[in-house]
């Protein structure tokens, strides 16, 4: 069965750092891109980037809202997926999910929450 | 960036009856490889969002057959032949074409 679980998440404040981590189980992790998304409360679905797999070069995609401040990685012999979230906004509040990508967001974590606050 | 516009943006139905989604793409959804990277997926809450349907119309490991996706090009359609207590909460079309992927703002399936 494959499972996600993310961790990392927590209250910080604007401007700070936070790392979020996705570690994978039930399937061979480095066969697949990762994807990070997020849900801002109130509000729907966004999709935050996407790293491609080692096959792939490991290459990343990342919305313009986070372009630049945001950088996915992994460590595939670690199974995990990370997030490196700088220079947080207020704006960045959500819950943050990883999905194993293929195709499509196909199998979700259940998110982890992020909070931007002073 | 394509947008992604559902109607309705809420849907009450009735248990045992018929529900239907439409979502429509600022442009279409045909990749370069020929493929449709439009998907839908469920959201209840409490739960991480669920893949039901995706390339327009091939459904996702275990989801059950009431689920049904067609469409083409621009416009698409999620049908729940037998709505059930269980198909509650918001329902998200997503495309996966082009970067950034986008999503649909959901609509809310409740029963009536």
């Amino acid at each position: 069965e494959v499972q996600l679980v993310e961790s990392g998440g927590g209250l910080v404040q604007p401007g700070r750092s936070l790392r979020l981590s996705c570690t994978g189980s039930g399937f061979t992790f480095g066969d697949y891109a990762m994807s990070w998304l997020r849900q801002a409360p109130g509000k729907g679905l966004e999709w935050v980037g996407f790293i491609r797999s080692k096959t792939y070069g490991e290459t990343t995609e990342y919305a313009a809202s986070v372009n630049g401040r945001f950088i996915i990685s992994r460590d595939d012999s670690k199974n995990i997926a990370y997030l490196q979230m700088n220079n947080l906004k207020i704006e960045d509040t959500a819950l943050y999910h990883c999905a194993r990508y293929s195709s499509q967001p196909a199998n979700w974590g259940q998110g982890i929450l992020v909070t931007v606050s002073s | 960036d394509i947008v992604m516009t559902q109607t309705p943006l809420s849907s009450p139905v009735t248990l045992g009856q018929p529900a239907s989604i439409s979502c429509r793409s600022s442009q279409s959804l045909v990749h370069s490889d020929g493929n449709t990277y439009l998907s839908w997926l469920h959201h209840r809450p409490g739960q991480p969002p669920r893949l039901l349907i995706y390339k327009i119309s091939k459904r996702f490991s275990g989801v059950p057959d009431r689920f049904s996706g067609s469409g083409a090009g621009t416009d698409f359609t999620l049908q729940i032949s037998r709505v059930e207590a269980e198909d509650v909460g918001v329902y998200y079309c997503m495309q996966a074409t082009q970067f950034p992927q986008t999503f649909g703002q959901g609509t809310k399936v409740e029963i009536k």
